[in-house]
Formats: C-alpha cells, structure tokens, sequence
C-alpha cells in the first residue's frame, strides 16, 4: 500500500544553517505529495505541497521538489530560524486513495540561535 | 476566516470510561476528517465524511468508536468504552472539497490520556 517515509529525528541546527529533511514515498500511479508543519501546541499547517512530478512547493523559504525518478520529495531551507523550531510532517495522497493522507512519522526540529 | 475547532483541548478518563469529542469544520467545508495520532507517530486517517455521509471508515475501530456528522457541518468523535492505547492525540480536519489535492485544514487537537 502506498506509504511515506522520512528522515528521524530529533534535529538540532544552528540559526541560519542548511536545513534538509528526507522523505520518499511508495505509491502507485502519481501521488500528491504534501509537507506539513505542526508548531508546538497548534495543529497541522500545510507547509507546501507539488501534484506531479518535476513540481516544487515553496513556502516561508523552504522548498521542495517532487522527484518520481528517486520517488522524493525532500525539504529544504537554506537559512533556518529560530520560529523554525516545529516537528515536519511529509505526507501523500495516492492516485486511488479517495482523498486519505498517508503520514510519515515527523521529525522534530530545534533551532539554536 | 476561522479555523476549525475543536473541543475539549484536553481529557483524562479512566480505561472503560466514556468520552465524546467535538470538532466545527471551516463554514463551507463539505469533507471532514478523524485522525488519530500517538504520539511519536504521524496522524492516521479514521473516518471521512463527505457533508453528513461517511466516505471512508476502514481504519475505525467500530467496536468502540463511533462517528457523526448529522447535519454536515459539526461532527462528534465517541469512544466507548476506552482502552489503555488510546491515549493519543485526535485531530480534525476539514476541506472545501474532495479533491486529490485539496488542502486539508487541521484543528489543534485533543489530546485523551487514558489512565
């Protein structure tokens, strides 16, 4: 069945370093592919998204690109920040799913200034 | 606009209590969604409603759970009675329709601690 899976945690970066997070992902067809971020004691946002393959989400300075070669669709930020500090979700939905999110298991990051 | 609600933020019962959760969609949202998230583990799809049909109830444990969106706007969660692993946190979400790519917009959750 169609699944995600990304990259464990817990993260801790520096302000203003390199920041990647791994996702890949086994679906059949073309997936969406989503990447959402939860802050503590809020709910899930979605962060950005890409429909097809080749696409790139951009959000808030993070990207993303949907690979279908190498099924991933990794996130990315060349700076991060402080506010950053929030655990990441990569998640999908298949191509016959009926609209239902297959979640990764998230990956907590922590930003020190 | 207002997000979606939910409602209590929190709840402590004792295993084989019951509990009730309530979520309010977005004005205008047609599909609702249950998810059930332990901790350390991301969400996991329970119910779908589309307006006040049920969609997809595949991963809903019926024999304890239940579900309803009567008029196609709020929707309450029930369990019953509860067991020690359900202490999770239970997100609500909501779309304005049921397209592949259509956003779903998540509530803050509740987070069920089961003694």
């Amino acid at each position: 069945g169609d699944s995600v899976t990304q990259m464990e945690g817990p993260v801790t970066l520096s302000e203003e370093a390199f920041l990647t997070i791994n996702c890949t992902y086994t679906a059949t067809g073309y997936p969406s592919l989503f990447w959402y971020v939860q802050y503590p004691g809020e709910g899930l946002q979605l962060l950005l998204k890409a429909t097809k393959a080749d696409d790139k989400g951009s959000n808030k300075g993070f990207e993303a690109t949907y690979r279908k070669e190498t099924t991933s669709f990794h996130l990315e930020k060349g700076s991060v920040q402080v506010s950053d500090s929030a655990v990441y979700f990569c998640a999908l939905i298949g191509a016959n799913t009926g609209n239902q999110f297959y979640f990764g298991t998230g990956t907590s990051l922590t930003v020190i200034p | 606009e207002a997000g979606v609600a939910q409602s209590p933020r929190y709840k402590i019962i004792e295993k084989r209590q019951s509990v009730a959760f309530w979520c309010n969609p977005i004005s205008g949202h047609a599909t609702l969604y249950w998810y059930q998230q332990i901790l350390g583990q991301g969400p996991k799809l329970l119910i779908q409603f589309q307006n006040n049909g049920v969609v997809d109830d595949s991963q809903l444990p019926k024999d304890r759970f239940s579900a309803e969106r009567l008029k196609g706007v709020d929707s309450t969660l029930k369990i019953q009675p509860a067991k020690l692993e359900d202490s999770a946190v239970y997100l609500c979400a909501s779309s304005l329709v049921r397209g592949r790519a259509d956003t779903q917009y998540f509530g803050p959750g509740t987070r069920l601690t089961v003694l």
